[in-house]
């Protein structure tokens, strides 16, 4: 099993439905991430956790909320869904107070609104 | 600010030859450098890191050097198989979590035999 699991892997929604993303993660990280990734842009930091009373905006928040359930699982919402939020979506986890700490990723969500 | 501008691709090689992909950084301190790798229908993973200035980082044949003075960490491979068709990303940190991670564009790299 992955360390870092994404539900779904795809979704087709329509515009204005709410949405949510999950992710969980075996790892025992205390920080989590969701990043978007599209073409020609590389990864754009979407909201972090350092824990699960920690949330914190990214580069790119406006539009998702988040919510930190446990140490494990961190899921990504899209209140209103529009179509420019058509993307990749990662979940990414990584360990507390380190350095240079390398980042772990789920296998990503890919999203289509329509 | 901090930014990180690689090769734009795509780029298709043959079995066994040589690869670069350029990596060149724009950081206000001292960061730490990294490749990603996503092959296809996956997650990216960490390929190598560098920390310092002058370190190799190195992993499954690919290397790269930092180079504080180019500010770049390119990435090369002597000899590539079809196993290595993916998209590779640059990315670079100055602090501690994956939220300070800067990434480029990525390239997207294609094996042919």
């Amino acid at each position: 099993d992955a360390d870092v699991t994404q539900t779904p892997r795809n979704r087709i929604t329509k515009t204005g439905k709410r949405i949510m993303l999950e992710c969980s993660q075996t790892k025992g990280h205390d920080r989590m991430y969701w990043y978007r990734q599209d073409p020609g842009l590389g990864l754009r930091l979407i909201y972090y956790s350092f824990d699960v009373k920690d949330i914190n905006k990214g580069e790119i928040s406006d539009g998702y909320s988040v919510s930190r359930q446990a140490q494990a699982k961190f899921s990504l919402s899209l209140e209103s869904a529009i179509p420019n939020q058509t993307a990749l979506y990662f979940c990414a986890t990584s360990e507390s107070g380190a350095m240079n700490t390398e980042a772990f990723f789920g296998q990503g969500t890919r999203l289509t609104v329509v | 600010g901090n930014s990180v501008t690689q090769m734009e691709g795509p780029v298709t090689l043959s079995e066994e030859a040589f690869l670069t992909i350029n990596c060149t950084y724009t950081a206000t301190g001292y960061p730490s450098l990294f490749w990603y790798v996503q092959y296809p229908g996956e997650g990216l993973q960490l390929l190598l890191k560098a920390t310092k200035a002058d370190d190799k980082g190195s992993n499954k044949g690919f290397e790269a050097t930092y180079r504080k003075e180019t500010t770049s960490f390119h990435l090369e491979k002597g000899s590539v198989q079809v196993s290595d068709s993916a998209v590779y990303f640059c990315a670079l940190s100055e602090g501690t979590g994956a939220n300070n991670l800067f990434f480029g564009t990525g390239t997207r790299l294609t094996v042919i035999p």
